[in-house]
């Protein structure tokens, strides 16, 4: 079945430092891709998504880009804010599914000043 | 932000009773879904609806009925609950216009504690 593995948080960081947090996936055929962002109290936003091999997803200088070779789809940030404080969630839609997503366990982001 | 509410956001109830969670939405959108949010799960699919009177079950869908009589609200029901269900429970929406084009927009989710 599909599957979606990040990396284990909390990752913390200080301000204006690099992000990167990993995810690989497991599914036939080709998935469409997504990231989702999830601040405190709040429910889950889509904060990038992408729909063939060799996209790049960005948004809010968030990027992450389909990897079919490697069957992953890393998110990164080339320099994190507090505001970016966050659990970040990693998700795929299979082709034909029904538009279900199948979700990554979530990775804690803790940026500090 | 979609027009999603999810009521009531905080309930507390005790073992064996039944309790129901509404999820109501603005958007007129097909598709709905209710997740729930647990620590090390990320969040698992428990039933989702594709139209009115249409529902399918999800990953974790035992312990769980739905029912969608309008295109607008989509309920969830547990019928004696239990404390495993004790978990923070999001609905969410779509309405894919293409196969490879589709946007989940969640609920501020509801808080359960089982006793």
């Amino acid at each position: 079945g599909n599957s979606v593995t990040q990396m284990e948080g909390p990752v913390t960081l200080s301000e204006e430092a690099f992000l990167t947090i990993n995810c690989t996936y497991t599914a036939t055929g080709y998935p469409s891709l997504f990231w989702y962002v999830q601040y405190p109290g709040e429910g889950l936003q889509l904060l990038l998504k992408a729909t063939k091999a060799d996209d790049k997803g960005s948004n809010k200088g968030f990027e992450a880009t389909y990897r079919k070779e490697t069957t992953s789809f890393h998110l990164e940030k080339g320099s994190v804010q507090v505001s970016d404080s966050a659990v970040y969630f990693c998700a795929l839609r299979k082709d034909n599914a029904g538009n279900m997503l199948t979700f990554g366990g979530g990775t804690r982001l803790m940026v500090k000043p | 932000d979609a027009g999603i509410t999810q009521s009531p956001r905080h309930k507390v109830t005790e073992t064996g009773t039944p309790v129901t969670l509404r999820c109501h939405q603005t958007e007129n959108h097909r598709y709905m879904y209710w997740y729930r949010q647990d620590p090390g799960h990320g969040l698992r699919l428990i039933h989702y609806s594709y139209g009115v009177k249409d529902t399918d079950k999800g990953e974790v869908s035992d312990g769980y009925s739905v029912s969608r009589s309008k295109t607008e609200d989509f309920l969830l029901t547990l019928e004696s609950a239990t404390s495993s269900q004790t978990s923070v429970y999001f609905c969410a929406i779509s309405d894919p216009t293409t196969l490879t084009e589709e946007t989940q927009y969640f609920g501020p989710g509801t808080r359960l504690l089982v006793l």
